[in-house]
């Protein structure tokens, strides 16, 4: 059975803390995801990656970075923590290539609370 | 940008049919999906349609594309309390660019 996994369901951080969100896939995919979801906005892209070592920013980067080191790993970095970054992460993956439907693999989500 | 709007409340009765109506604006798409969020999970793809067909079916579920209006539709047959969640659609060209609307939250009522 194919699988996202997100590392943390839930954390708790404080103003200031850098975060750390790991999301591993076991599907040999090419691209990973980060998306923000929030109430009523639906899903932000964060940042996004096509291969092991790229990385290019979606529509919502600030604040963040991302970490690509392993094909199968794809990182999501806060290097200090705001309380307006409290919402849930979501982490997806999916083949490269246009001879597929491109559906879109997700995580059970991080759901990140800054205090 | 492209936009993907959709209605954020249903209501309905169990037994009856839903229907989740969504709008989008990137003429270029091709493929036009609809993912199902349950509670404190992630999306999972319920369905998909290529945007040069105008129907799907797939057992209680059905997918209508007007591609003029640019608008799709998803109607779930003899909808049950396990249809409750949150209904996402989405666009992506072949994969790329995916834009997802702000989702329809399903109540199920008994």
């Amino acid at each position: 059975d194919v699988k996202v996994t997100q590392s943390s369901r839930y954390l708790v951080k404080r103003t200031g803390e850098k975060v750390f969100l790991e999301c591993v896939q076991d599907m040999d995919h090419e691209n990973m995801f980060w998306y923000r979801q929030d109430p009523g906005l639906g899903l932000r892209l964060i940042y996004f990656s096509y291969d092991v070592k790229m990385k290019e920013k979606g529509d919502i980067p600030e604040g963040y970075s991302v970490s690509r080191e392993k094909k199968e790993r794809f990182s999501l970095i806060l290097e200090s923590a705001s309380t307006n970054q409290t919402s849930m992460y979501l982490c997806a993956s999916s083949l490269r290539g246009t001879v597929n439907t491109g559906e879109l693999f997700f995580g059970e989500g991080s759901r990140l609370t800054v205090l | 940008g492209e936009d993907v709007e959709q209605s954020l409340f249903l209501s309905v009765r169990e037994g009856d049919s839903s229907v989740i109506n969504c709008t989008y604006t990137d003429s270029s798409s091709t493929y036009l999906y609809w993912y199902k969020q349950e509670p404190g999970a992630g999306l999972q793809l319920l369905t998909y349609i290529f945007s040069n067909m105008d129907m799907k079916q797939d057992q209680r579920l059905t997918v209508l594309l007007n591609k003029k209006d640019k608008h799709l539709s998803l109607r779930i047959a003899d909808t049950q309390t396990g249809d409750s969640a949150i209904y996402f659609c989405a666009e992506s060209y072949y994969g790329q660019n995916f834009v997802f609307g702000p989702g329809t939250r399903l109540s199920v009522l008994p």
